[in-house]
């Protein structure tokens, strides 16, 4: 079964700084797909960035970046750049091969401090 | 483009009382999706529809939840009769069928309040 862990309840960042946001899975599938969701207070989940598994390069968007470890089973997010406007919950969630559904981890605060 | 709609944003209901939730994907999204968030978690996937057909309702309580979309667009989330414990917020999600990555656009979820 497919489990995504996010082992940050809470993060406090610097404005201005970079912060980096733990993520690990498991999964057997060779294939998948690796999603992170930002949530504001508002509650809508706004996609960030997406990596496959057999993409070689680590995703990047704007000032979010993806660290895909694939052998060590991580991927991690990391916002550069912190803005006021980062402090929200952030999910990690997979895509399995053959499937479009999502499986979440528990997610992590964000606190961006000025 | 416009995102995903969803209605209401809030609704207050007691114990055993019904409640609907409606939802509006992305133009040319054939797959819906319906989640729960409780406090505290990470959304979890009640029903998948491609089109208007059912794709995977395996997590979802079929005592008291239903949903359904007609003509392969809008969908409706049914809870009835509800319990304290179904306080949450109810997210709709859509996608494109098939290709891509298979990103899913969220609404802006439905929070509902079982008193």
């Amino acid at each position: 079964a497919q489990k995504i862990t996010q082992t940050q309840p809470g993060m406090f960042v610097q404005e201005k700084e970079a912060v980096t946001l733990d993520c690990t899975y498991d999964t057997s599938d060779p294939s998948y797909g690796l999603f992170w969701y930002k949530q504001p207070s508002s509650g809508e989940m706004i996609f960030l960035i997406y990596q496959g598994s057999y993409d070689q390069q680590n995703a990047t968007e704007g000032r979010y970046s993806l660290n895909f470890q694939k052998a060590r089973k991580s991927a991690n997010l990391v916002i550069s750049a912190s803005q006021l406007g980062d402090s929200a919950m952030y999910f990690c969630a997979m895509r399995w091969a053959g499937s479009y559904q999502l499986t979440f981890g528990k997610g992590t605060k964000l606190s961006v401090i000025p | 483009e416009a995102g995903v709609a969803q209605s209401p944003r809030y609704k207050i209901i007691e114990k055993r009382q019904s409640v609907a939730f409606w939802c509006n994907p992305i133009s040319g999204h054939a797959t819906l999706y319906w989640y729960q968030q409780i406090l505290g978690q990470g959304p979890k996937l009640l029903i998948q529809f491609q089109n208007n057909g059912v794709v995977d309702d395996s997590q979802l309580p079929k005592d008291r939840f239903s949903a359904e979309r007609l003509k392969g667009v809008d969908s409706t989330l049914k809870i009835q009769p509800a319990k304290l414990e179904d306080s949450a917020v109810y997210l709709c999600a859509s996608s494109l069928a098939s290709g891509g990555t298979g990103t899913q656009y969220f609404g802006p979820g439905t929070r509902l309040l079982v008193l």
